[in-house]
């Protein structure tokens, strides 16, 4: 069963267009977190959100969390090829201390 | 600051060979957690040390062994390799581990595991 189901999973566009990746779960999560991959990297830090509601934007990049903090949501305007990558959001419940549930990831791939 | 660093960046091992991989956290940092990312599962918590101490742990067999030195350092070992056990092994660090909910954890490049 996977707690946090991430949407799309693919994702193929043209420079230029806006995206939106979203992260689903029937938990509560204390923070969750955003992070992007490149291949044969490991994930970078791009954003913590941690109050319900809460918008945080990064250039391009505006990331939202649920009031219920159960889903968070990436919303990327006018994508660049720079952008592709491996979208994974991550979750923490409650003090688990250093565990964080991940979601399946989006691939997004832009093309010129 | 010098990020995550994780040794060796590739390995590979025949079925039955045990393995262990190294991972140096951000310097300050006192929790470390592992994870396994393939394909099929994305990626999967293995177990976290913090204080030298394992503070939680995922869903994998006892094959799967880790531990934490003073230096805040960590190693995990895999025991009895299976086909299975080929992935990307990553490390995070984090500075302030579930304190208050809050958990940002920085992730180092892996070491990419193949069993043969």
């Amino acid at each position: 069963t996977q707690l946090l189901e991430q949407s799309p999973q693919f994702l193929s566009i043209q420079e230029g267009e806006n995206l939106t990746v979203y992260c689903n779960s029937s938990s509560v999560f204390s923070s969750l977190q955003w992070y992007r991959q490149e291949p044969g990297e490991g994930p970078v830090l791009l954003v913590t959100v941690v109050t319900g509601g809460e918008v945080k934007k990064l250039k391009r990049l505006t990331f939202q969390f649920g009031d219920a903090r159960k889903d968070s949501s990436l919303h990327i305007t006018a994508a660049q090829p720079g952008d592709t990558g491996l979208y994974l959001c991550a979750g923490a419940l409650g003090f688990q201390g250093g565990k964080l549930i991940f979601g399946q990831g989006t691939e997004l791939s832009v093309k010129p | 600051k010098a990020g995550v660093t994780q040794t060796p960046r590739y390995l590979i091992k025949t079925r039955g060979q045990q393995v262990t991989l190294s991972c140096s956290p951000i310097s300050g940092h006192r929790s470390v957690s592992w994870y396994q990312q393939t394909p099929g599962q994305g990626l999967q918590f293995l177990f976290e040390y913090f204080s030298e101490t394992q503070r939680n742990k995922g869903n994998f067999p006892g094959r799967f062994s880790g531990r934490q030195f003073s230096n805040s350092r960590s190693e995990m070992n895999v025991s009895t390799l299976e086909l299975g056990d080929s992935a990307l092994y990553l490390c995070a660090s984090s500075s302030v581990p579930g304190l208050a909910g809050y958990n940002e954890q920085f992730f180092g490049p892996g070491t990419r595991l193949t069993v043969l």
